[in-house]
Parts: structure tokens; sequence; C-alpha cells
């Protein structure tokens, strides 16, 4: 079946540590995305690539970082520099960038807590 | 700047129909999707709407008036597993895409 997986679902790390999140997409969709959702808040994203090898910074970039070396996979990592990493982390796919009608499908997500 | 507001939690009864608005201010507007999220689980794609007027997708309905920059989501027919939040999202003329804080739907028997 077609779909986006992100793994792990949970994820504890110390604080200092960087840790990566997976995201893979089997759905041969071009563009991929890495939001961050906290409570009472709307998604915000921090990351989003078009094409492979490319990627370009979103609203809340500041202490993650992303690879896009192969079209199927956009791993993030978060950083020691971020200052509040504990979130629930969203990856999603479309399938072109920049098209009016192009809908976002969304990973099961990966729920990070920071110890 | 970039705006989408929505209510923050809303209950109806199983069987009733309710209404979910979103309001949104945005650079240039591309078209507006919602999407339904369960507790825990990912958001999933419930509808798109570009131009004025109602569309209708079995029990759900979403309206927009982009001349007034509103639209809504209409449930018809609730059942105790449309529990979940309900999040407005517009697309930007950079066609990114704005989020509202989601609206968490009760159903109550």
């Amino acid at each position: 079946d077609g779909g986006i997986t992100q793994s792990p679902k949970y994820l504890f790390r110390k604080e200092g540590q960087n840790v990566t999140l997976s995201c893979e997409q089997n759905l041969n969709h071009d563009a991929m995305y890495w939001y961050r959702q906290d409570p009472g808040q709307g998604l915000r994203l921090i990351y989003y690539s078009q094409i492979v090898n490319d990627f370009q910074k979103g609203d809340i970039a500041e202490g993650y970082s992303v690879s896009r070396e192969k079209k199927e996979s956009f791993p993030l990592t978060v950083t020691s520099a971020q200052k509040n990493p504990t979130a629930f982390y969203l990856c999603a796919s479309s399938k072109l960038a920049g098209a009016g009608t192009d809908t976002q499908y969304f990973g099961p997500g990966t729920r990070l807590t920071v110890l | 700047g970039q705006n989408i507001d929505q209510p923050t939690e809303m209950t109806a009864t199983e069987g009733a129909i309710v209404q979910i608005n979103c309001t949104y201010q945005t650079s240039g507007f591309n078209g507006l999707f919602w999407y339904q999220q369960h507790a825990g689980e990912a958001p999933t794609f419930l509808s798109y709407n570009v131009l004025d007027g109602l569309e209708e997708k079995g029990r759900f309905s979403s309206f927009l008036s982009r001349s007034k920059g509103y639209s809504y989501l209409l449930l018809k027919e609730l059942q105790m597993k449309d529990s979940a939040s309900y999040l407005c999202a517009a697309l930007d003329s950079n066609y990114q895409l704005i989020w509202g804080a989601g609206t968490k739907l009760i159903i109550k028997p």
C-alpha cells in the first residue's frame, strides 16, 4: 500500500542530544514537509522540499536540519540548539509543490519528549 | 500578518448537525482545506474549496466565501467517531499552508 511512514512513533531524548526523525513515502510525491504541532496551536512549518537535493526553511527552522538525498526520504534532525523540542512532529507530502489543488498527506507522526 | 481563526471547542449531540466556522486573513489566497485529526493521530484530508459555494461530500460539506474570508465545515448525522479536532488551513500566494489551531469537537450521546 502507498503511504507515508514515520519512525519511531515515540522518542525520548536527553537534553543536549541530537536526534533524527525518519520520514519515508512511496507515493512518488515531489514535495515533502515537516511540521511541528503543540497543544493549542496550529501546525507550524519547519522545513519543506520541492525536489531532491533542495529544501527551504519554514517559519521555525532554527535548531532543526534536514536532507533530501532521495525522493522518498526526508529525515529531520532536531539539534541541541532547539530550545523547546518536546512536541508532536508531522511529516507530509504532496504530488506537486505550488499547485493550487495539491493536497498534503500526513504520516502518523513522532512524539518527541526531551527529558 | 496572516491569521486563521476558528473556535477552540464545540459540543454537539449524536445524530445532530454541527457547523464549524473558520475565518482567514492571508497574503493572497489559493484555496482552503479542512482536515480531521483524531487525538494522537495524523490529520486526514476532508475537503478543498477554492471557488465560492458549497461542496458536499457525504455527511460532510464545506462552504467558502472569498469576499468574506470565511469558510465553514458542516457535519450532518453526527456519529461518535466524529469526535476529533477539525483543522482549517488556507493556501497563501506562495502556496504555503497557514493553519488554524483546530476546533475540538465533542460528541455526546
